[in-house]
């Protein structure tokens, strides 16, 4: 149990473009979602907390016009990034929370962004 | 705020031997505590965790780590090193009671035949 996915595994988009992951639990719901930013060789660095039928939360630093986030069901959250560039090449990894255990997450295997 | 710390960058252990992976934190009061393991390319799996009672935490995979309140560390451990053990693990706290979770930079994990 306590699968999530993420869609596409991988994605290559050309500057200005958007692009948008997906992120779902399987089989369980989930009222909150994160999503993470993770450099080669780097720790995950929080982006944002992306709650069910509300406004997603940013971190400090994290551009919420450009990462927006949606979080429209309890199964799923995207991300989309707007006008990419080449500095937004990166591997983002989502998590989720089953609504009745409030500190296990469970992380989704990730998406490679390369924006050319 | 919150912090971890892996000392240890990159780790390099024989087939066998055991291994240790040390974490150290920083906050007042006992958070939640996990490790996690990632192989390249791939999100994290949760190896362990401690919430409270027996500080030896047994984990899968074959992994235990143990929580030292007067050390803040919660060292992560291993017998016996098997070579599909080579990866990134990364310590992380959550003091927020709402998945929120702080990571420590990673250990690099090497494993030689």
């Amino acid at each position: 149990g306590a699968v999530v996915s993420q869609h596409p595994s991988w994605v290559i988009c050309k500057s200005g473009t958007s692009v948008k992951i997906e992120c779902r639990s399987l089989d369980f719901q989930a009222t909150t979602m994160f999503w993470y930013r993770q450099f080669p060789k780097q720790s995950l660095m929080l982006m944002a907390t992306s709650n069910e039928g509300s406004k997603a939360t940013y971190e400090q630093g994290v551009e919420k016009d450009k990462f927006l986030i949606n979080h429209a069901s309890l199964t799923l959250s995207t991300l989309t990034v707007t006008s990419a560039h080449p500095e937004d090449s990166s591997f983002y990894i989502c998590s989720a929370i089953p609504g009745t255990v409030t500190y296990e997450q469970y992380f989704g295997p990730g998406t490679r962004l390369t924006v050319t | 705020a919150q912090s971890v710390t892996q000392p240890d960058i990159h780790i390099t252990v024989s087939e066998g031997a055991s291994l240790e992976l040390r974490c150290n934190y920083s906050y007042g009061a006992t958070p939640y505590l996990f490790w996690y393991v990632q192989s390249p390319g791939q999100g994290l799996q949760l190896l362990l965790k401690y919430f409270s009672g027996d500080t030896l935490v047994q984990g899968i995979k074959g992994f235990e780590a143990e929580f030292k309140r007067s050390q803040s560390s919660f060292n992560l451990r291993k017998p016996s090193v098997h070579w599909s053990d080579a990866a990134e693990y990364f310590c992380a706290v959550d003091n927020t009671n709402a998945g929120k979770s702080t990571f420590g930079d990673g250990t690099t994990l090497t494993v030689k035949p």
